[in-house]
This record gives C-alpha cells, sequence and structure tokens, in this order.
C-alpha cells in the first residue's frame, strides 16, 4: 500500500517569495491534515480536512497560508508571502476517519532565506 | 488550551532500559500515542494506549498511564543503537475531531 506522498521534499526561498505544497494521502483516506514541525519542538496542526471541507483551520495564519482539497483527495498548503520564522518541515498526515490512526508522509522542509 | 510537555534529551548504553516521561493537561484525552522520528523521516506511530487503560505492552515497549496524574511514560527494555530518534508523546482530546496535539519531542541517544 502506497503511503503519503509529498512533494516537494526541499525547498529554499527568499522572504516574500511564495511556495506550494502538495500532498496526495493514503487511497481512501477522508481525513487529511498538515502540520509545521520548526527544528525543536513538536508538530503543530495548521488545517484538517474531512472531505474536501475544513474541520480546524484555528492555527493556520491565514493572511499568508492557505489550503485547499478540492476534490476530496490532493491537497495543496500555499505560503505568500514567506516570512523567515516559517522555516520549518511540512508534514500532511491522513486517516481513514476522524478518529483514525494517523499515517505521516515523509514532510516538506522549508528553508526561508 | 492543551499542553503536552516532555523532557527534551535522554541518554543510555545499549543494552538498557530507557524510560521517555510525558505530561499532559486535557483531561478529556482519549488516546494518547508515542511516535518515533528518525531524522529526515515523517512521524512513525510506535504505539497507543486508550485512556481507560493503565499499561499497555507491546514487544520492548511498555506504556504506562497515570491518569490521575496526566503522566504518560514509554519504556524501550534492551535498548539498540537503532532506536536512536526523538520520540514524541501526543495526545487526543474527546471531540478534537481527530486532532493530535505533540508534545516536543524527547531526543533519544543510545551509546554503544
Amino acid at each position: 500500500e502506497a503511503g503519503v506522498a509529498q512533494s516537494p521534499r526541499y525547498k529554499i526561498i527568499e522572504k516574500r517569495q511564495s511556495v506550494a505544497f502538495w500532498c496526495n494521502p493514503i487511497s481512501g483516506h477522508a481525513t487529511l491534515y498538515w502540520y509545521q514541525q520548526i527544528l525543536g519542538q513538536g508538530p503543530k496542526l495548521l488545517i484538517q480536512f474531512q472531505n474536501n471541507g475544513v474541520v480546524d483551520d484555528s492555527q493556520l495564519p491565514k493572511d499568508r497560508f492557505s489550503a485547499e482539497r478540492l476534490k476530496g483527495v490532493d491537497s495543496t498548503l500555499k505560503i505568500q508571502p514567506a516570512k523567515l520564522e516559517d522555516s520549518a518541515v511540512y508534514l500532511c498526515a491522513s486517516s481513514f476517519g476522524r478518529d483514525g490512526e494517523l499515517f505521516f508522509g515523509e514532510g516538506s522542509r522549508l528553508t526561508v532565506l | 488550551g492543551e499542553d503536552v510537555e516532555q523532557s527534551l534529551f535522554l541518554s543510555v548504553r545499549e543494552g538498557d532500559s530507557s524510560v521517555i516521561n510525558c505530561t499532559y493537561t486535557d483531561s478529556s484525552s482519549t488516546y494518547l500515542y508515542w511516535y518515533k522520528q528518525e531524522p529526515g523521516a515523517g512521524l512513525q506511530l510506535l504505539t497507543y494506549i486508550f485512556s481507560n487503560m493503565d499499561m499497555k505492552q507491546d514487544q520492548r515497549l511498555t506504556v504506562l498511564l497515570n491518569k490521575k496524574d496526566k503522566h504518560l511514560s514509554l519504556r524501550i527494555a534492551d535498548t539498540q543503537t537503532g532506536d536512536s530518534a526523538i520520540y514524541f508523546c501526543a495526545e487526543r482530546g474527546y471531540n478534537q475531531g481527530g486532532k493530535l496535539i505533540f508534545g516536543q519531542g524527547t531526543e533519544l541517544s543510545v551509546k554503544p
């Protein structure tokens, strides 16, 4: 069974530029999560989707971050404009249902210079 | 809000037991999890415990839960160099909609 796929694995940009990350969850998983993991910290939830609807985006900095899951499968996370403090690993996870086990992708590491 | 705390570092010798501790604040936690993260990799679920349990054993792993003190621990028996990684404790509260709250991680270093 294929796991959660994310791309790109690494991205380096300058502040004020924009960046987008893509996630393909495990087939059949209705729930998709984006977590931000800053170096030395635990992952923090940015946004949670159930199919193509948002369940929780309370910690998403909406002035610069946006995410979508238009067809209830793949998802993209965009940052525009990026700040230095956005340097982190962005982890995508999926689960069969809202209470199911979370399966994580390998993450997309962003460096903002 | 909810909070999960862990000590940052633990160093043990190969063959010894490792005990990683975690405290949490959400009294409505339903499940508590232990994840392992190796360098450059995503998070791997090691084990979990339901909040109405005190202990769970899975091969070399033993999870102890003290719900009264909101304290969770992970014991790794016969620790190997391959166990060197960062271990995250996470809790899922009742009606949290699946959201996990993670601790900051404990870096386990196993010396030969």
